[in-house]
């Protein structure tokens, strides 16, 4: 049982690239997300997802693409990477059901150059 | 619109010293609340949740609905304290908001 995955731990960008980071969950949770985490603004929400094929727009989805094709994955796409987007970013699941805990993978550091 | 207002960045005590770390949200419905630390090198995790009413690790955390608040509060500190606290906010539409994050800061 590994939880919540996150690929890759690590990422270089130079400005302009694209690349997707990858989020895996085996718990069958059906509320998946990403936030990036910056010094001084905490957490801060992406994008989310309620179910497959489901998904919605946080605080900051701007330069970020998502999809939800089936409940195990959830992958972020930058689409054009820029230095702004240099974070920690974090992917979350829980249950639908209320007051529920959230389950947080390790985090992708991703610096763009 | 869901906000969670923590106003302090750092707060440094020392062992020993009662802590409170603020929280304050901003939400039309029945709001879901929470609190989740994150130990050095480690992964976010719940510490304690509004609805349980629970104390874990010494910590408990009350919700005040008159003043929007959900402060989280010790008695004690100790140095294992030491981390990034964050106080989240849930309502009924799936997303989960965070706080900007207090470090706290346990000294000997």
């Amino acid at each position: 049982n590994a939880g919540v995955t996150q690929t890759p731990k690590f990422q270089v960008l130079k400005t302009g690239q694209s690349m997707t980071l990858q989020c895996a969950q085996d718990m069958n949770h059906e509320y998946m997300s990403w936030y990036r985490q910056d010094p001084g603004m905490g957490l801060r929400l992406i994008h989310y997802s309620v179910g497959a094929g489901i998904t919605d727009q946080g605080e900051v989805p701007n330069g970020y693409n998502v999809s939800r094709s089936t409940t195990e994955d959830f992958p972020l796409r930058l689409l054009s990477a820029a230095p702004s987007q240099t974070s920690v970013y974090f992917c979350a699941t829980r249950t639908s059901q209320l007051n529920t805990e959230a389950f947080f993978g390790q985090g992708t550091r991703l610096t763009v150059v | 619109a869901q906000r969670v207002t923590q106003p302090e960045k750092l707060l440094s005590v020392f062992k020993g010293a009662p802590v409170e770390l603020k929280c304050n949200y901003s939400y039309s419905g029945s709001p879901e609340l929470f609190w989740y630390v994150q130990y050095s090198r480690q992964r976010l995790q719940l510490l304690l949740r509004h609805i349980s009413r629970e104390s874990i690790k010494g910590f408990t955390a009350d919700l005040n609905k008159g003043e929007t608040s959900f402060h989280l509060k010790k008695p004690f500190a100790q140095e294992e304290d030491s981390a990034m606290y964050y106080c989240a906010l849930s309502g009924n539409t799936g997303k989960l908001i965070f706080g900007q994050g207090t470090t706290l800061q346990v000294k000997p």
